[in-house]
């Protein structure tokens, strides 16, 4: 079973622009969550979607956004890129059954550069 | 609020050394899960274990070990005769009860483990 894909990898990106990071989860899974990880703040929670529906939401200012399709692949989105923003940013994906708490499989991250 | 700390930042063993990892929680929900994740130098997290708060029968699984003690908010991880590939950094995380996924991390162990 192919495990948790992120796009790209790595991306460099300058101060104002806006990007977007793809993640797919495993197959049959249907929550993604995304996280952001930096040395200063370590790993932080950005939002959650399940069903393409956001189920929950860290906090983080609205350039964050992020969407799911049907098929459950997941993007993130941040506008007006800001030098703190240079992070690796992982996604998540699990079985969300309800009723219970599974484990989340994380996929590789994109290591995004601000310059 | 929930809290994870780790506060031991860097431990450094030898091959064949025992080690322990701590993990302290802070959380109101009756119901919630803790988790461990291994991050080798390669970025992605890896899943060790999910322990719900109902549950606090230690674990055991090859050489890692969990102990888990809500009277002192504890979740701790053994590595008995510890070895050069168990060198990564470890999170404990939390989830709280509740249709969500949300983790919260602590900050994190490195732990090298020299030949």
């Amino acid at each position: 079973k192919a495990g948790v894909t992120q796009t790209p990898r790595y991306l460099i990106k300058t101060r104002g622009q806006q990007v977007t990071l793809s993640c797919s989860p495993i197959s049959g899974h249907r929550s993604v969550s995304w996280y952001q990880q930096t040395p200063g703040q370590g790993l932080q929670f950005l939002f959650e979607y399940f069903s393409e529906t956001q189920r929950n939401k860290g906090n983080f200012p609205g350039r964050f956004s992020g969407r799911q399709f049907s098929n459950s692949r997941s993007e993130m989105n941040v506008s007006t890129l800001e030098l703190g923003d240079s992070a690796l940013y992982l996604c998540a994906s699990s079985l969300a059954l309800a009723g219970m708490a599974d484990e989340q499989f994380f996929g590789p991250g994109t290591r995004l550069t601000v310059l | 609020a929930q809290k994870v700390t780790q506060a031991q930042t860097e431990i450094s063993v030898v091959e064949k050394e025992d080690v322990t990892l701590d993990c302290v929680y802070e959380t109101r929900d009756t119901t919630y899960y803790l988790f461990w994740y291994k991050q080798p130098p390669s970025g992605e997290l890896v899943f060790l274990i999910r322990r719900n708060s109902f549950d606090e029968q230690n674990e055991i699984s090859g050489r890692y070990s969990w102990n888990f003690q809500k009277s002192t908010s504890s979740f701790n991880f053994t590595i008995t005769a510890s070895q050069v590939v168990d060198s990564a950094v470890y999170f404990c995380a939390l989830r709280g009860g509740g249709a969500t996924n949300k983790l919260i991390f602590g900050t994190g162990t490195l732990l090298a483990v020299q030949p």
